[in-house]
């Protein structure tokens, strides 16, 4: 298995340039998310998908859109990026909720993709 | 509102001594504790899980202590080595349909 996968690596944007981040999992995860981390900040939610055709806001969901078309991937798209947006951003995926009713149990994440918007 | 804190950004410690991190919160009801570490330049990998109703978790130099009394957690890294020098991030997962919630981390270097 891959695991998650997340291209590209790199990015650098202008502002006002909108871009897709993709992310994909071959593990048949139900749940996926996005984070950003920032210096300082710690891992942030943007969105997340509890599965195909379903997804909700995290704690920063402005400024990104998502969609769930698929059970294996999961790309966040950037409208109009701004400076604010540099960041490095982080996907990931798990089972799904666990018996208790609670959230996501292991998440396992993707390398990362490092972005800049000037 | 809800915190999760982990007590300190960085911390420097001997080879071969124990290195304890500590991670509180506070207006949780958390259901399961998660542990990851995380290198430069990569994303975070799951190290331990413990839930609410466990006092204690072991894999192999690794250990995990959860007490919802103190609303705290601690992870230990026994005998440690400059290997085990990164990000280590706790993450709290609550009942119901909210997502893991990660502290800011603590930076662990070990020193030779």
């Amino acid at each position: 298995n891959a695991g998650v996968t997340q291209t590209p690596k790199f990015q650098v944007l202008k502002t006002g340039q909108s871009m897709t981040l993709q992310c994909a999992q071959d593990m048949n995860h139900e749940y996926m998310s996005w984070y950003r981390q920032d210096p300082g900040m710690g891992l942030r939610l943007i969105h997340y998908s509890v599965g195909a055709g379903i997804t909700d806001q995290g704690e920063v969901p402005n400024g990104y859109n998502v969609s769930r078309s698929t059970t294996e991937d999961f790309p966040l798209r950037l409208l109009s990026a701004a400076p604010s947006q540099t960041s490095v951003y982080f996907c990931a995926s798990s089972h799904g909720w666990t018996e208790r009713g609670s959230s996501t149990d292991t998440q396992y994440f993707g390398p990362g993709t490092r972005l800049t918007v000037l | 509102s809800q915190k999760i804190e982990q007590n300190s950004e960085a911390l420097n410690i001997q080879e071969g001594k124990t290195a304890t991190l500590t991670c509180n919160y506070t207006n949780y009801s958390p259901a399961y504790l998660q542990w990851y570490r995380q290198d430069p330049g990569r994303g975070p990998v799951f190290l331990l899980l413990i839930r609410e109703n466990e006092k204690e978790k072991r894999k192999e130099r690794l250990k995990v202590t959860f007490d919802t009394t103190l609303k705290q957690s601690l992870f230990h890294i026994t005998a440690s080595q400059p290997a085990d020098s990164a990000t280590y991030l706790c993450a709290l997962d609550s009942y119901g349909n909210t997502p893991l919630v990660f502290g800011k981390g603590t930076r662990l270097s070990v020193i030779a």
